[in-house]
């Protein structure tokens, strides 16, 4: 038990589908983050919401499109993947952003997302 | 921007052997965090580094923070099965982006019985 649960786990789709990653965090936190994992590269941040604002979007294609409704959960909305986009998709959440030094991330187990 | 490397990308000691690996950032950090990540799971937080020259150990891990905040390593004596996985260190620059990590491509760390 991670404390923050992602769904689904694996997910295949096509190039012209539209579908949504959902991450909810149990832990009382006010940050959460969106991270894509590739073989053979670093974490990389795409998205960062504390207090429900989101405060970054790293250069994320427009074709990722995150949601998020309350500090509880996270979403983020798919359309016209490509292929590169394959990877394992990872939620995380910290307690917030821009005060504390003292920030440990607390992540998902991840959605592994296959383009077809 | 902010860049963190991580060295050795690979790893394969036999049990018993010690294990380091190596984080260096090209910007000088307000803190350093260390995860594993065993494999096909997600990474799991295992500790943060705030003061230059700081010295940590959990067991038979020994983590070091640089005296220039800019680099860090993490040093498991006497490695078991159990070890296994990746490794990332995690670079903090504060501010006001107390939080926002850039994460190292990680130490794959394979032990052999």
């Amino acid at each position: 038990e991670t404390g923050v649960t992602q769904t689904p786990r694996h997910l295949v789709m096509g190039m012209t589908n539209k579908k949504s990653l959902k991450c909810e965090q149990h832990l009382g936190h006010n940050a959460m983050y969106w991270y894509k994992q590739s073989a053979k590269k670093p974490l990389e941040l795409m998205f960062v919401y504390n207090f429900k604002e989101q405060t970054e979007n790293n250069s994320v294609p427009s074709r990722f499109s995150p949601e998020c409704p309350n500090s509880s959960h996270l979403f983020l909305h798919l359309h016209t993947l490509q292929p590169e986009d394959s990877a394992l998709y990872l939620c995380a959440s910290s307690q917030e952003m821009g005060t504390y030094s003292n920030q440990p991330q607390h992540f998902g187990d991840g959605t592994r997302l296959s383009i077809l | 921007g902010q860049q963190v490397m991580q060295i050795p990308q690979y790893q394969h000691v036999q049990e018993g052997e010690d294990f380091t690996t190596y984080c260096n950032s090209s910007t000088t950090l307000s803190n350093i965090q260390w995860y594993k990540q065993r494999p096909g799971g997600h990474p799991v937080f295992l500790i943060q580094l705030v003061k230059s020259g700081e010295v940590k150990k959990q067991k038979r891990l020994t983590f070091q923070f640089g005296e220039a905040k800019k680099n860090s390593s993490l040093h498991i004596t006497a490695t078991q099965t159990t070890d296994v996985g990746t490794y990332f260190c995690a670079g903090d620059a504060g501010g006001t982006s107390y939080g926002k990590l850039t994460f190292g491509q990680g130490t794959i760390l394979t032990v052999h019985p």
